[in-house]
């Protein structure tokens, strides 16, 4: 099936610390959404992009669609320790097929 | 009030029992999913239904039935509970499929352990 490569894989900074992490396809998206997944909950949207070079923000989050509809990145600025958890990027390819994910990547905040 | 619920919040059972997840939202949404997390976290669609109709059947084994009574509601009946069927499993829901101006809301999971 079709695949988001998401990295890294996992990361750990020290709080106050920006973060960057992305999403690369061989495919083209016709939509990009972000996820946060906490322990013991189900993943929560973040942000949605529906158009190709769109920089959306929500708060300390910035999210952009790549320009080419195959690549998204998600920033989170000034990092607390609530931003630990695993974050995921989805896409949906066209109108009528379900969302995608990308394996996650696993945040650790250092206090 | 939760806007997609699952029940139940963990399930234990044996290799070979059949059992049920149930879930529900109150959303008014048309479209309800099945995603399967593996221990990798791995998020796999199962299922898709749009308005009580199966849109969408991944390769999951026959042993996987959904049933729809209603919009409202989207129920997994598992027969034959092996091993790898393990996981969490998450019910999430749209607006419709063709729309996805706020993603899907997801229920906070099902995690079934088969010993």
């Amino acid at each position: 099936g079709q695949q988001l490569n998401q990295s890294p894989q996992s990361m750990f900074i020290q709080e106050g610390e920006d973060v960057s992490m992305n999403c690369t396809s061989s495919s083209i998206f016709n939509t990009w959404l972000w996820y946060k997944q906490d322990p013991g909950e189900g993943p929560v949207l973040l942000i949605a992009l529906y158009k190709a070079g769109e920089l959306t923000s929500n708060g300390r989050l910035t999210a952009q669609f790549g320009i080419t509809r195959k690549d998204s990145f998600l920033n989170i600025s000034a990092s607390i320790p609530s931003d630990v958890g695993i974050y995921f990027c989805a896409g949906q390819l066209s109108g009528n097929t379900p969302l995608v994910f990308g394996k996650g990547t696993r945040l650790s905040v250092i206090a | 009030d939760t806007a997609v619920s699952q029940t139940p919040k963990y399930l234990v059972t044996q290799m070979g029992n059949d059992k049920s997840i149930k879930c529900e939202q109150n959303l008014g949404h048309d479209t309800m999913y099945w995603y399967k997390q593996d221990s990798k976290k791995f998020l796999k669609i199962m299922f898709s239904y749009n308005n009580k109709e199966l849109i969408i059947n991944e390769t999951v084994p026959n042993r996987f039935s959904p049933k729809s009574p209603d919009k409202a509601h989207l129920n997994l009946h598992i027969n034959s509970l092996e091993l790898g069927d393990s996981a969490v499993y998450f019910c999430a829901s749209s607006p419709s499929r063709q729309l996805l101006l706020r993603g899907y809301t997801f229920g906070s999971g099902t995690r079934l352990t088969v010993v």
